[in-house]
């Protein structure tokens, strides 16, 4: 494709509601990132998947937050029971190598998730 | 752990006046750096990273950025803005073994005054 896409681009929940983010990843690209953006704020890693296999989970703030990649393309990250706090935009970004020197991340444009 | 410091977060200058957006960080291994830009309603675009060699990277939109060791700095900086570079900046950081676990700072908004 010609970009990392990102559904939907806004998504309200009622607080206490399970809510599904999908991102699309450049095709072939083997690395995806999910970053969580609060308002004022640079982006936080989240978690880090290689093909399907999730590498690093560090960044997801609680087990309410669960990312998955099963085939190694298309991944969603799923945030249940939100929270206020969890209103953010998140940002998902891939690249075509496996952390090797120079790659470069490319971001898509986010989904706002608002919270009410 | 690493850490990201950019201490202005708005930054108004008029159109074709020289800028300079400072970035600091912290790592106690070396690192890679790199300054994105985000346009209102979109994802980040990388506008420069540096690796290794020269200091003095150039990068798109005639942007550049100077990696000082000594001074834990990456400051980008451009000659003559153009209405069209309003947006924020982030600056970021990642280390230069691994993957590629990024650290971004808070961000700088650029306001260009016409």
């Amino acid at each position: 494709g010609a970009g990392v896409s990102q559904s939907p681009r806004y998504k309200v929940a009622k607080r206490g509601q399970d809510v599904a983010l999908r991102c699309d990843p450049i095709s072939g690209h083997v690395s995806l990132f999910w970053y969580q953006q609060a308002l004022g704020q640079g982006p936080e890693f989240l978690t880090y998947f290689q093909n399907e296999a999730q590498l690093d989970k560090s960044g997801l703030p609680s087990d309410r937050f669960f990312a998955e990649r099963p085939e190694g393309s298309v991944s969603t990250l799923k945030i249940q029971r939100t929270q206020q706090e969890d209103s953010a935009v998140y940002l998902c970004a891939s690249s075509s190598n496996q952390g090797l020197v120079g790659d470069t991340q490319y971001f898509g444009p986010g989904t706002r998730l608002t919270v009410l | 752990a690493q850490s990201v410091t950019q201490l202005d977060s708005q930054v108004p200058v008029f159109e074709e006046a020289p800028v300079e957006l400072r970035c600091n960080y912290s790592s106690s291994v070396s690192v890679y750096l790199f300054w994105y830009v985000q346009y209102p309603n979109q994802g980040l675009q990388l506008l420069l990273k540096y690796l290794s060699g020269s200091t003095l990277v150039k990068g798109i939109n005639g942007f550049e950025a100077e990696f000082n060791k000594s001074q834990t700095s990456f400051h980008l900086r451009k000659p003559s803005v153009h209405i069209s570079d309003t947006a924020e900046y982030f600056c970021a950081v990642r280390n230069s073994g691994g993957y590629q676990k990024v650290t971004f700072g808070t961000g700088t908004k650029l306001q260009v005054i016409p």
